[in-house]
């Protein structure tokens, strides 16, 4: 079975700028979790997607947004790239997204914001 | 809210040696329990997971037993390997079934 796979792997971009990140599950996986990883914060939980709606959000302002599609594919929005927005952004599918499932994570998007 | 805390690394140890990596967290009600390891230039991996009190989860050699009076979740291996390098995470997951990471453990290992 295919794992989730993430594009692009790597990405620059300046200030000001937008960028979409995408993510696709393992196959039958319908929750997509989305994280940010960096040095001084960590990992830090974005939003989840379940059948296409948004079912958890994390603390991140209004410029990260993402949806889901039928096929459970996953995608996210950052407006008004910050250099602050540096970072590697994972995702993770897991089969129903209960707390107890384990999540399978993607190898990531690393996004450098010049 | 919920918070996972984890000791600071790096944690530096020759092969051979006992490792130990303390977690403990703060959650309302019976959170589920994880650890996560990220090997350079990959994503997460789950590691072992426990999701009751006094359950030992394990896997490749680690153990972590679920501590509920401690509200510990410490992750241990007897002897460790060069291989084992990397960045391990103590994570949990409540009833909104978002997943609180700690902030890591980079863990190197010398030949």
């Amino acid at each position: 079975k295919a794992g989730v796979t993430q594009t692009p792997r790597y990405l620059i971009k300046t200030r000001g700028q937008q960028v979409t990140l995408s993510c696709s599950p393992i196959s039958g996986h319908r929750s997509v979790s989305w994280y940010q990883q960096t040095p001084g914060q960590g990992l830090q939980f974005l939003f989840e997607y379940f059948s296409e709606t948004q079912r958890n959000k994390g603390n991140f302002p209004g410029r990260f947004s993402g949806r889901q599609f039928s096929n459970s594919r996953s995608e996210m929005n950052v407006s008004t790239l910050e250099l602050g927005d540096s970072a590697l952004y994972l995702c993770a599918s897991s089969l129903v997204g209960a707390g107890e499932e384990t999540q399978y994570f993607g190898p990531g998007t690393r996004l450098l914001v010049l | 809210g919920d918070s996972v805390t984890q000791m600071e690394g790096p944690v530096t140890l020759s092969e051979e040696a006992f490792l130990t990596i303390n977690c403990t967290y703060t959650a309302t009600g019976y959170p589920s329990l994880f650890w996560y390891v990220q090997y350079p230039g990959e994503g997460l991996q789950l590691l072992l997971k426990a999701t009751k009190a006094d359950d030992k989860g394990s896997n490749k050699g680690f153990e972590a037993t679920y501590r509920k009076e401690t509200t510990s979740f410490h992750l241990e291996k007897g002897s460790v390997q060069v291989s084992d390098s990397a960045v391990y995470f103590c994570a949990l997951s409540n009833q909104d079934d978002k997943i609180i990471f700690g902030k890591g453990t980079r863990l190197h290992i010398l030949p």
